[in-house]
């Protein structure tokens, strides 16, 4: 099975809060991330986590992480149109060099 | 400015004809990788390479080969394309050793084989 899963799609109306989940299955992920990759370009770091954390606020993005359930997800606060993309969640470990492995990426629409 | 870049950007080529998709990086960093990314499949990682001369398969080799003479290059070369190659393809980087892990994308080769 894959070791990231996230679902493929997102809607949600402008304005609302979008929350996009991830889970995850080694025990061992030392960071968990989020990026971003906007129509026609590369993905981008858009947050991370450690593991020793629970939660990260930045502006309008609130990341939480549920270690025990190794559950990741993504809050996004009063979302607009330009928040449009695909998300990925991402993590890694020491077994793995650091080196983050990705989920297939969900899919955020937002329709006025 | 930090870059990772990469050409071409843009690729209609035919079944059989060799081409390489250059990756260039500034930020010396020893990691390289390149992955495709195909709808619903996310991100598949190809090769990669932990520092020069050094290169591993990911989970996707087959059909591409890579080379790692220097450490700001790190080409993909189809030798044979075919039709289910035709992907967008991205090259990322990182500093390797103790660090957060945070890859930098290049912007994307988008191939098509005819």
């Amino acid at each position: 099975g894959e070791d990231v899963e996230q679902s493929l799609f997102l809607s949600v109306r402008e304005g609302d809060s979008s929350v996009i989940n991830c889970t995850y299955t080694d025990s061992s992920s030392t960071y968990l991330y989020w990026y971003k990759q906007e129509p026609g370009a590369g993905l981008q770091l858009l947050t991370y986590i450690f593991s020793n954390m629970d939660m990260k606020q930045d502006q309008r993005l609130t990341v939480l992480l549920n270690k025990k359930d190794k559950h990741l997800s993504l809050r996004i606060a009063d979302t607009q149109t330009g928040d449009s993309a695909i998300y990925f969640c991402a993590e890694s470990s020491p077994g793995g060099s650091y080196i983050p492995t990705f989920g297939r990426g969900t899919s955020l629409i937002v329709h006025p | 400015e930090a870059q990772v870049t990469q050409n071409p950007r843009y690729l209609i080529t035919v079944t059989g004809k060799k081409l390489t998709v250059t990756c260039s990086q500034n930020m010396n960093h020893e990691y390289m990788s390149w992955y495709r990314q195909d709808p619903g499949l996310g991100l598949r990682q190809i090769y990669y390479s932990m520092n020069v001369e050094v290169t591993d398969k990911g989970d996707v080799p087959e059909g591409y080969k890579v080379s790692r003479k220097e450490k700001r290059n790190f080409p993909l070369i189809l030798e044979s394309p075919s039709p289910n190659q035709t992907s967008l393809y991205f090259c990322a980087t990182t500093p390797g050793q103790t660090n957060t892990g945070e890859l930098f994308f290049g912007e994307g080769s988008r191939l098509t084989v005819l």
